[in-house]
């Protein structure tokens, strides 16, 4: 099974801040990688789809990277509404999850 | 539009059967993936299985023994059954629709329902 891990579990940032979150898989995964935010209470939306496709309606702030095994997301500009936790998933081989990057403001 | 819908029991003892509806609406279940996702505390989220639009089935080896996923497609409904449950099954449980050009991306999720496995 392949492993996805994410970094860090949770981080502080303030408005306007340009935010990195990170993903690493236990083995290649050839760019088949997706990101999700999920609001307390409310179930995870597709934020980014095959490492760098924004989905239809997400903010251009958002972008994605990466290749290989290594993946990340970045947030130009932290806007308040940002506040959610961000989990990655791989397709290379079935499904799985990261456990997850909690957003905080600072 | 596409809308997803969970209903489930809410509690269910050890040891039963977890019965799971999810209605849709906005589109046929005979031209998209539907994929059933858990997320609990213990393991956080999981891709359970999916039910393609022919109607097959794969599954997470993780459930395989026990679990099933089908659908009525005359009533838009999908629909997942997992016997055997164990306190760690206690979680919120999703439906999701693929997305419009891959079924490797979940573009649309229900609300989810909270299942707790307890006597």
């Amino acid at each position: 099974d392949i492993q996805m891990t994410q970094s860090p579990s949770l981080l502080s940032a303030s408005v306007g801040d340009r935010v990195t979150l990170s993903c690493k898989a236990s083995q290649n995964i050839y760019k088949y990688l997706n990101w999700y935010q999920q609001k307390l209470g409310e179930a995870p939306k597709l934020l980014i789809y095959y490492t760098n496709s924004l989905q239809t309606g997400i903010p251009s702030r958002f972008s994605g990277s990466g290749s290989g095994t290594d993946y990340t997301l970045t947030i130009s500009s932290l806007q308040p509404e940002d506040v959610a936790t961000y989990f990655c998933q791989q397709y290379n081989s079935w499904y799985t999850f990261g456990a997850g990057t909690k957003l905080e403001l600072k | 539009q596409v809308q997803l819908k969970e209903t489930g029991p809410g509690l269910v003892q050890p040891t039963q059967t977890l019965s799971i509806t999810c209605t849709v609406s906005g589109f046929s279940l005979t031209s998209y993936y539907m994929q059933w996702v858990r997320q609990t505390p213990g393991k956080g989220l999981e891709w359970m299985g999916f039910i393609r639009s022919g109607g097959s089935t794969e599954y997470n080896s993780e459930f395989k023994s026990r679990l099933s996923i089908s659908r009525d497609t005359s009533k838009n409904q999908v629909f997942l059954k997992m016997n055997s449950l164990k306190t760690e099954d206690t979680g919120v449980y999703y439906c999701a629709r693929e997305g419009d050009s891959s079924p490797n991306w979940f573009a649309y999720w229900g609300q989810g329902t909270l299942v707790t496995v307890s006597s």
